[in-house]
């Protein structure tokens, strides 16, 4: 069974970190091009962060750009987004999601999600 | 940035009824467009890929066309199951782009 799983998330303070895991399993993960996607409480979709499966090509969203770093062991099966200087504006759920194999850049399998919350 | 606009936000339909969902984006992206299905407290699930090939395992009322700037998701006979929210995203150019959203209602 293809399966993402995330973990991670919780209450954080304003400018606070926090590194967010995602374990991959049922596919070749070493050759998945992977995404990191939120969505805000009561909002839409926002894609976060994109990375090639050798971990060459890596492209952010604007809001998150020099603060979140997405990255992978691919030994471990695992995505990491770890996420620094966190804003209010940051909570959200946050899904690891696999890009379908071939050229489009849709996500086919998608985790559950881990809530990230933002506050004092 | 391409941007992506849906309309309607919101439509409430009776079990049966053709519903349609459109989709706009602010440059064309050919037929690299996407569209998810998303259930309260869940994750969203792919539908639709390339414009109108259904994803494997998703109910035949689902259909979706269009190209360039212009896309249609179309459930054929509405089901209570089919309430839920519904994007569509750009799968050509990044940043991917999500639309703001559709809810489905049942009557």
């Amino acid at each position: 069974e293809v399966k993402l799983v995330e973990s991670g998330g919780g209450l954080v303070q304003p400018g606070g970190s926090l590194r967010l895991s995602c374990a991959a399993s049922g596919f070749t993960f070493s050759t998945s091009e992977m995404n990191w996607v939120r969505q805000a409480p009561g909002k839409g979709l926002e894609w976060v962060s994109y990375v090639t499966g050798s971990g060459k090509t890596i492209y952010y969203a604007d809001s998150v750009k020099g603060r979140f770093t997405i990255s992978r062991d691919n030994a471990n099966n695992s995505l990491y987004l770890q996420m620094n200087s966190l804003r209010a504006e940051d909570t959200a759920v946050y899904y690891c999601a696999k890009k379908f194999a071939a050229r489009s850049y849709h996500m086919d399998v998608w985790g559950k999600g881990t809530t990230v919350t933002v506050s004092s | 940035d391409i941007q992506m606009t849906q309309s309607p936000s919101s439509v409430s339909a009776s079990v049966g009824d053709r519903v349609s969902i459109t989709c706009r984006a602010s440059q064309g992206v050919s037929r690299w467009l996407a569209w998810y299905q998303q259930k309260p407290g869940k994750a969203p699930k792919v539908l639709i890929y390339e414009a109108s090939s259904l994803q494997s395992g998703v109910p035949s009322r689902f259909s979706a066309s269009g190209s360039g700037t212009d896309f249609t998701l179309t459930i054929s006979s509405l089901q209570p199951e089919d309430s839920a929210s519904y994007y569509c995203q750009q799968a050509t150019t990044f940043p991917l782009t999500f639309g703001g959203g559709t809810k489905v209602e049942i009557k």
